[in-house]
């Protein structure tokens, strides 16, 4: 069945460090690929998203390129913030359904 | 605001008393969900709705039950709790069968279970 691997956490980072969160999947057909970011006690927030192969969803200077050959979606950002410290998860739908598949999240937090 | 609420937002019961978690969109979305959150599982559907009195079950559905009989509303019901139900629980909505459709999530309800 589908599924999505990602990094565990916490992943901890100075201010203004690189960061990546690795992520892969499992699936059939052409899935949609989502990074969801849950900041503390609150709901999930649609971070980016890519539909196909070789796109690159970007948001906040957050990044990621959906990498079929690959099968990998991983996040990226330059330079990091203490306001970016939060819960990342990783998420696909298939392309016949709404559900969501999630990994497990990583949770990141950066220091001053 | 386009938002999905949920109510309530922390509720601790007793095994066995039935409670109910309600979940309302102003989106006018037809597909609404509910996944419950636990620590190195990430999120897992319960179950989901693709419109009115269309209901199905998720990956774990056991213990529970929903109803949707009008398109806003999709509550989650535990007719009988049970201490491995103590979770993180989300409701989601979206409009169905768009490729890459956004999910707007309520903001959770931290239910334990005693």
């Amino acid at each position: 069945g589908n599924s999505v691997t990602q990094m565990e956490g916490p992943v901890t980072l100075s201010e203004e460090a690189f960061l990546t969160i690795n992520c892969t999947y499992t699936a059939t057909g052409y899935p949609s690929l989502f990074w969801y970011v849950q900041y503390p006690g609150e709901g999930l927030q649609l971070l980016l998203k890519a539909t196909k192969a070789d796109d690159k969803g970007s948001n906040k200077g957050f990044e990621a390129t959906y990498r079929k050959e690959t099968t990998s979606f991983h996040l990226e950002k330059g330079s990091v913030q203490v306001s970016d410290s939060a819960v990342y998860f990783c998420a696909l739908s298939s392309y016949n359904t709404d559900k969501l598949i999630f990994g497990t999240g990583t949770r990141l937090q950066v220091f001053p | 605001e386009a938002q999905v609420t949920q109510n309530p937002r922390y509720l601790i019961t007793v095994t066995g008393k039935k409670l109910t978690v309600t979940c309302s969109q102003n989106m006018n979305h037809e597909y609404m969900s509910w996944y419950r959150q636990d620590p190195g599982l990430g999120l897992r559907q319960i179950y989901y709705s693709m419109n009115v009195e269309v209901t199905d079950k998720g990956d774990v559905p056991e213990g529970y039950k929903v109803s949707r009989k009008e398109k806003r509303n999709f509550p989650l019901i535990l007719e009988s709790p049970s201490p491995n139900q103590t979770s993180l629980y989300f409701c989601a909505s979206s409009f169905p069968g768009l490729a890459g459709a956004e999910q707007f999530f309520g903001p959770g309800t931290r239910l334990t279970v005693l």
